[in-house]
């Protein structure tokens, strides 16, 4: 079954860079994009951007442009999202999701999220 | 960038027909994808690509899209079925393509 499992809660101080990591399994890790998306305490959903496992081709939303970075390690079905220069609004729950190539993006298996607190 | 509206509230009894908008210029011409969201956990697929349903999702949940305005139904609302309920889509209209996803809607099962 296809699994998505995120590394564990955050506490980051602001200025500093937080790295989550995503494990998938049950697929084949290169064939489906996967995105980061993030959700502050009390309010909606957030996309920050995508990686291509296959060619680590990148699309980022331009308001995490130059802040986030998207990475994959596909000898272990891994994706990674670091965030940079965290500020106290950077703290959220942070998902990674999958999304076929093909056609419109779309979530149809989600990570169990992973919390960064960025507090002084 | 493409802005999508949703109701902040949407309440209804069970047994009845709810039904969440989701507003956008022109949606009809873009696939607009459903996530219910239960406190605490992640987001689930509800419906794909405006009316498709994945495996394991309820017939009783349905959805359409036409000129400025997307709608999930759900019929014969169960007590479950209470959860934050978003909208998405795809822009590509512009040189920067993004996911949008609308700001949610808390369904409340009376």
């Amino acid at each position: 079954q296809v699994q998505l499992v995120q590394s564990g809660a955050e506490v980051k101080k602001p200025g500093a860079s937080v790295k989550v990591s995503c494990k998938a399994s049950g697929y084949t890790f290169t064939g489906y994009y996967m995105h980061w998306v993030r959700q502050a305490p009390g309010q909606g959903l957030e996309w920050m951007g995508r990686i291509n496992p296959n060619s680590g081709g990148t699309n980022y939303a331009q308001k995490f442009q130059g802040r986030v970075t998207m990475t994959r390690d596909t000898s272990i079905s891994t994706a990674y999202m670091e965030l940079s220069r965290l500020r106290s609004d950077d703290t959220a729950v942070y998902y990674c999701a999958r999304d076929e190539i093909v056609g419109d993006p779309h979530f149809d298996y989600w990570g169990q999220g992973t919390l960064v607190t960025v507090s002084s | 960038s493409y802005v999508l509206t949703q109701p902040p509230s949407v309440s209804v009894a069970p047994g009845k027909t709810a039904r969440i908008t989701c507003g956008g210029n022109n949606i009809g011409s873009k696939s607009v994808h459903w996530y219910q969201q239960k406190p605490g956990q992640a987001p689930v697929l509800v419906i794909y690509y405006d009316s498709d349903r994945p495996s394991g999702i309820p017939e009783r949940f349905s959805g359409s899209n036409s000129g400025n305005t997307a709608t999930l139904t759900i019929s014969r609302v169960e007590a479950g079925d209470e959860a934050d309920y978003y909208c998405q889509v795809w822009d590509s209209s512009s040189d920067h393509p993004d996911v949008v996803f609308g700001g949610g809607t808390k369904l409340t099962v009376l």
